[in-house]
């Protein structure tokens, strides 16, 4: 099975252009996260999804960020417009359930120049 | 605040000798931690977690809430161990809300 996919896997992009990720989990899960880790540090959650709902999206930057999981499946994470403190790593993750074993794809590197 | 802390960023040891990744906590609530590592060129995953009580690849974690710490050990370091090492905390039951630490790279020496 090839895991949580991610794209792109890398991606530059100048300050105040609008950028998106993609995720597909794993086939079955229904738990999917997305989380961002900054350079020298562990990463920190975004936005949690049970299915299609967004269960706890309180560290989510909701002035430039947005997150979509239609039909609970795939997801999509934009931000719009970058910044440069954006730059980081920006992975998904997902479980079967909320409080099962997390699954991390291979990230997408982000680079606001 | 909850705040997971690896004091090491860098660690190296040489082969066969002793390996113990610190982590310290801090959680109001009854805490649930894990060790995730990330190998070159992979993906992060789950090494163990303080409730299987089990020893995976020969490392082993003891949660001691009295000197809330929750450190990885091993008693003889092998090459393939290289990696960067993350402490994580879960503020909700199971893994639902992770609490990661900035991560500890270990490099293990010839």
């Amino acid at each position: 099975e090839a895991g949580v996919v991610q794209s792109p896997r890398y991606k530059i992009i100048e300050k105040k252009q609008p950028v998106a990720f993609w995720c597909n989990p794993i086939s079955g899960h229904n738990t999917l996260y997305w989380y961002r880790q900054n350079l020298g540090q562990g990463p920190e959650l975004l936005i949690r999804y049970e299915n299609e709902e967004a269960v706890d999206d309180s560290q989510l930057p909701k002035d430039r960020f947005s997150a979509e999981r239609l039909k609970g499946v795939d997801s999509t994470l934009k931000i719009q417009p970058a910044e440069l403190g954006d730059s980081a790593v920006y992975l998904c993750a997902s479980s079967l359930g909320a409080v099962d074993t997390q699954y991390f794809g291979p990230g997408t590197r982000l680079t606001v120049l | 605040a909850q705040r997971v802390t690896q004091p090491e960023k860098l660690l190296s040891v040489f082969k066969g000798a002793p390996v113990e990744l610190k982590c310290n906590y801090s959680y109001s609530g009854s805490p649930e931690l894990f060790w995730y590592v990330q190998y070159s060129r992979q993906r992060l995953q789950l090494l163990l977690r303080h409730i299987s009580r089990e020893s995976i690849k020969g490392f082993t974690a003891d949660l001691n809430k009295g000197e809330t710490s929750f450190h990885l050990k091993k008693p003889f370091a092998q090459e393939e161990d290289s990696a960067m090492y993350y402490c994580a905390l879960s503020l909700g039951q199971g893994a639902q809300k992770l609490v990661f630490g900035q991560g500890t790279r270990l490099t293990i020496n010839p």
